[in-house]
């Protein structure tokens, strides 16, 4: 089955700052990569999402790049903020399968005045 | 338009004791998904429903644990003879479709507790 594996665990940023998430996967046949955050007592919120027909998706501060061959993908935020503090989880899906997500681990993001 | 409605938002239970965790997907939505989060864990899928039918459950465990999703009403996981094992947050998804690149809307979870 599919394994996604996210790093870093932790990442504290300055306001302003950028930071980058990086996820692995292991299923050649994923071909949907979305990226959730995840507010302390909350649901996870689907922020962006990439199609393995991409290699890179922007949505105002938010971007997130794939690699197909290298089965890499990162989230990149730019311009930091305060509300950008939260857990991110990156996940894997192969729609031609299944339709259950694989998640990462998460990333415990905090932006610091 | 209401999202993914999820109670009771907090649930005790002692050891032996039954759980019943429920789901209103989203209007319109007939796919619904239900994962479980353990403290500093991402989601691990459990089970995927679609009305009356159980599609996928290759997540859920063999014993104790069981789904469903009714022609009327919410989902329903229900978990038997709790144990401190199953103290997670439980979260469910749910779609218009099940393939695709339909997104999944979340829930604000159960978080269940066992005493």
């Amino acid at each position: 089955g599919e394994n996604v594996e996210q790093h870093p665990s932790t990442l504290s940023v300055q306001e302003g700052d950028s930071a980058v998430i990086k996820c692995t996967y292991s299923d050649s046949a994923s071909n949907y990569f979305p990226w959730y955050k995840q507010e302390l007592g909350k649901g996870p919120q689907l922020i962006i999402d990439i199609r393995s027909n991409v290699g890179e998706k922007k949505d105002q501060r938010i971007a997130v790049t794939l690699n197909k061959t290298a089965k890499h993908f990162s989230l990149h935020i730019t311009e930091t903020q305060p509300e950008d503090s939260a857990v991110y989880f990156c996940a894997a899906r192969a729609t031609g399968t299944a339709s259950k997500l694989t998640f990462g681990t998460g990333t415990r993001l905090q932006v610091t005045l | 338009n209401a999202g993914v409605m999820q109670n009771p938002r907090h649930l005790v239970r002692r050891r032996g004791q039954e759980a019943r965790l429920r789901c209103s997907p989203m209007k319109g939505h007939s796919h619904v998904y239900w994962y479980r989060q353990l403290p500093e864990e991402g989601l691990k899928f459990m089970v995927y429903l679609q009305k009356e039918n159980i599609i996928d459950e290759s997540g859920m465990p063999k014993e104790r644990f069981s789904a469903e999703f009714p022609k009327e009403g919410p989902s329903i996981l229900r978990i038997q003879q709790v144990v401190r094992g199953d103290s997670a947050a439980y979260f469910c998804a749910s779609s218009t479709g099940g393939g695709g690149y339909n997104e999944q809307f979340f829930g604000p979870g159960t978080r269940l507790t066992v005493l």
